[in-house]
């Protein structure tokens, strides 16, 4: 039984397309949260809701908007891809509080 | 802003051999977590330490945490090939919503 699944794995677009990521966790948790990993394995935190309530949000351009329809799930829409939001994204959950993370797979975004 | 240093960035290592992997941190924290990465794939949880002090083993792999330090160490002992991996640790600031602030990353080669 997967604990965090997302949806593609790998995503091959155009510049200027918009695209979407889903991620769910069957978990139980109530924290959800977007990384990105960049080409140097470089890990960062960029969104994260707790009850479908946007409770991080860090310094990301505002192509990028989070969704999350139930504390489930969490999806990440970006419009008009660059070169540079070519990365790995991954989603995790946990439990507020000491929660640890756990992490999905990871989507492989490739912008040409 | 908070800064995570792992050193070394990247290891090599026979089997059999011993050795420690750094992270330093820049501001108070009490919980610290490592995570390993396989090449192309997820981050899995390793330890979760939450109190200065604290010391976790798993296997071959052994965790601490000083805070007054701001330091955590993650010792191999009698290094094994499947240990090759790159390993992150990750620290969360008190009252940031669960935020974790990741190293840089360790790449552990271990040769034959």
């Amino acid at each position: 039984d997967t604990a965090v699944s997302q949806t593609p794995k790998y995503l091959v677009t155009q510049m200027g397309n918009d695209k979407s990521i889903k991620c769910e966790q069957n978990l139980g948790h109530d924290t959800m949260y977007w990384y990105k990993q960049d080409s140097k394995k470089f890990l960062k935190i960029m969104f994260s809701y707790n009850n479908k309530e946007l409770i991080i949000n860090e310094t990301v351009p505002n192509r990028f908007s989070p969704k999350s329809p139930d504390k489930a799930h969490l999806n990440l829409h970006i419009n008009s891809l660059e070169l540079g939001d070519s990365a790995v994204y991954f989603c995790a959950s946990s439990q507020a509080g000491v929660g640890e993370q756990f992490f999905g797979p990871g989507t492989r975004l490739t912008v040409l | 802003e908070l800064k995570v240093e792992q050193n070394p960035l990247f290891l090599s290592m026979q089997e059999g051999k011993n050795y420690t992997i750094y992270c330093n941190y820049s501001t108070t924290s009490d919980r610290l977590y490592w995570y390993r990465q396989d090449p192309g794939k997820s981050l899995e949880s390793l330890f979760v330490l939450l109190s200065n002090g604290a010391v976790k083993q798993e296997g071959r792999l052994m965790a601490s945490l000083d805070t007054k330090a701001r330091l955590s160490t993650l010792h191999i002992t009698a290094a094994v090939h499947d240990l090759s991996a790159t390993y992150f640790c990750a620290v969360v600031i008190p009252g940031t919503a669960s935020k974790l602030t990741f190293g840089t990353g360790t790449r552990l080669q271990v040769t034959l």
